[in-house]
């Protein structure tokens, strides 16, 4: 069964502390996304990738980056937590433009973050 | 970006038909419309997508009007496992494969036993 995991599933943190949130999908998917899902916000996009090495920012960058040295790795970093990124992060992956076409987005069981 | 309107939340019987419209008067006429949906305490998975004709798979139908401006999801026979929030999202075919969607708070669905 395909599979995008995330590190863990439940992560509390102080604030000021650098924090990662790891995810890696084995289907060898080209894209790779991080959303976070806040309770009447839905899920907002952060940071995705369609490539290697490659980033492109989200609707809601401020206070996150990411890094994806291989392809089945995408990692989020907050810099330097704070309260208000308290949330619930959700990672996905996709085939990609290269692949054959569609069955959409696989997403990860979710990562709920508590800063303290 | 195409917005979307959708009900906050429906109820329906088990083993009823569900039909979870979606609103999008202004989507593009290269805009797929995708629909995804959120089980409690997991991500939210794929349903189905579609660009101008109605479209089944093995979880539900899409039956989209002929001026595109609305769509409906059809879970032919719910059963408690469809309760979750059910999302309708535009996305321009020129993305296809290249997807970037966006969820808007979506449908939650209940499901009477």
């Amino acid at each position: 069964d395909v599979k995008v995991t995330q590190s863990s599933r439940y992560l509390v943190k102080r604030t000021g502390e650098k924090v990662f949130l790891e995810c890696v999908q084995d289907m060898d998917h080209e894209n790779m996304f991080w959303y976070r899902q806040d309770p009447g916000l839905g899920l907002r996009l952060i940071y995705f990738s369609y490539d290697v090495k490659m980033k492109e920012k989200g609707d809601i960058p401020e206070g996150y980056s990411v890094s994806r040295e291989k392809k089945e790795r995408f990692s989020l970093i907050l810099e330097s937590a704070s309260t208000n990124q308290t949330s619930m992060y959700l990672c996905a992956s996709s085939l990609g433009r290269y692949g054959t076409g569609g069955n959409g987005y696989t997403f990860g069981s979710g990562t709920r973050l508590t800063v303290v | 970006d195409a917005k979307t309107t959708q009900p906050n939340s429906m109820e329906s019987n088990e083993e009823e038909p569900v039909h979870l419209p979606c609103n999008h008067s202004t989507i593009s006429g290269t805009d797929y419309i995708h629909w995804y949906r959120q089980l409690p305490s997991q991500g939210p998975e794929y349903v189905i997508h579609g660009l101008t004709s109605n479209v089944n798979n093995r979880m539900a139908s899409l039956a989209i009007a002929e001026d595109r401006k609305s769509s409906t999801l059809i879970l032919h026979r719910a059963t408690l496992r469809d309760a979750a929030v059910y999302y309708c999202i535009p996305e321009p075919i020129s993305n296809f494969g290249n997807e970037k969607l966006t969820f808007g708070t979506g449908t939650r669905l209940t499901i009477i036993p």
